[in-house]
């Protein structure tokens, strides 16, 4: 499996409140990406980075952000959360941008928004 | 994005061959074919892609048609681990990223 550890497993916040999800990936892959996984939507993509610091927008950003500053780590933060933003949200990683080169998943961060 | 369309679900008896079907009849020439599967809590996992010819590797074989309108994807031995739900999707990269769109897919059962 692909070095890829994604923490808190499980986490139930209050509506308002900040929460930081956390992707570290051991492989030195240059890309990484935040998706949510919702029933009857399938994967989304929020965010990807595409290097330090270099991140760029996803299909479902609003009410996100993220930052890069090391090659291992890609944090994905809700800046006030909302109940919308209760789901699974999977990181991926992959050594290019290129339609060969395959994503590999984390095991995913359960969010639940009361 | 190409479409895939894939039957609901599937059952294998293990030990048998478990052959996934997937139609993708607007795929464009550049576009990958990948499978992906999802044990019910993870993460999905990356199974296998290919472009024109068939491809194997130690998981699987993707069987692609000569007009890429379709493939298969085949578990030679199923065993009761390999029930999941997987997944048939069509690469798209790009400058704005890559998004891998995953559809319904197929829900396997391995059967005893």
């Amino acid at each position: 499996d692909a070095g890829i550890t994604q923490s808190p497993r499980h986490k139930v916040t209050e509506t308002g409140t900040p929460v930081t999800l956390r992707c570290h990936q051991t492989e030195n892959h240059r890309y990484m990406y935040w998706y949510r996984q919702d029933p009857g939507h399938g994967l989304r993509l929020i965010h990807y980075s595409y290097g330090v610091k270099d991140t760029d927008k996803g299909e479902v950003s609003d009410g996100y952000s993220v930052s890069r500053s090391k090659t291992e780590d890609f944090l994905l933060t809700l800046e006030s959360a909302t109940s919308s933003q209760t789901s699974v949200y999977f990181c991926a990683i992959s050594e290019s941008r290129e339609r060969n080169s395959p994503l590999h998943f984390g095991n995913g961060t359960r969010l639940t928004v009361t | 994005d190409a479409k895939t369309t894939q039957p609901p679900s599937m059952d294998c008896a293990e030990g048998r061959a478990a052959n996934l079907p997937c139609n993708h009849s607007t795929i464009s020439g550049n576009e990958y074919v990948y499978w992906y599967r999802q044990i019910h809590s993870q993460g999905p996992q990356y199974i296998i892609h290919g472009l024109k010819n068939n491809e194997t590797n130690e998981m699987a074989s993707l069987i692609i048609t000569e007009d890429r309108k379709s493939s298969t994807l085949i578990l030679p031995h199923a065993t009761l681990r390999d029930t999941a739900v997987y997944y048939c999707i069509v690469r798209v990269a790009g400058t704005s990223g890559s998004r891998l769109t995953f559809g319904e897919g197929t829900q396997l059962t391995v059967n005893p």
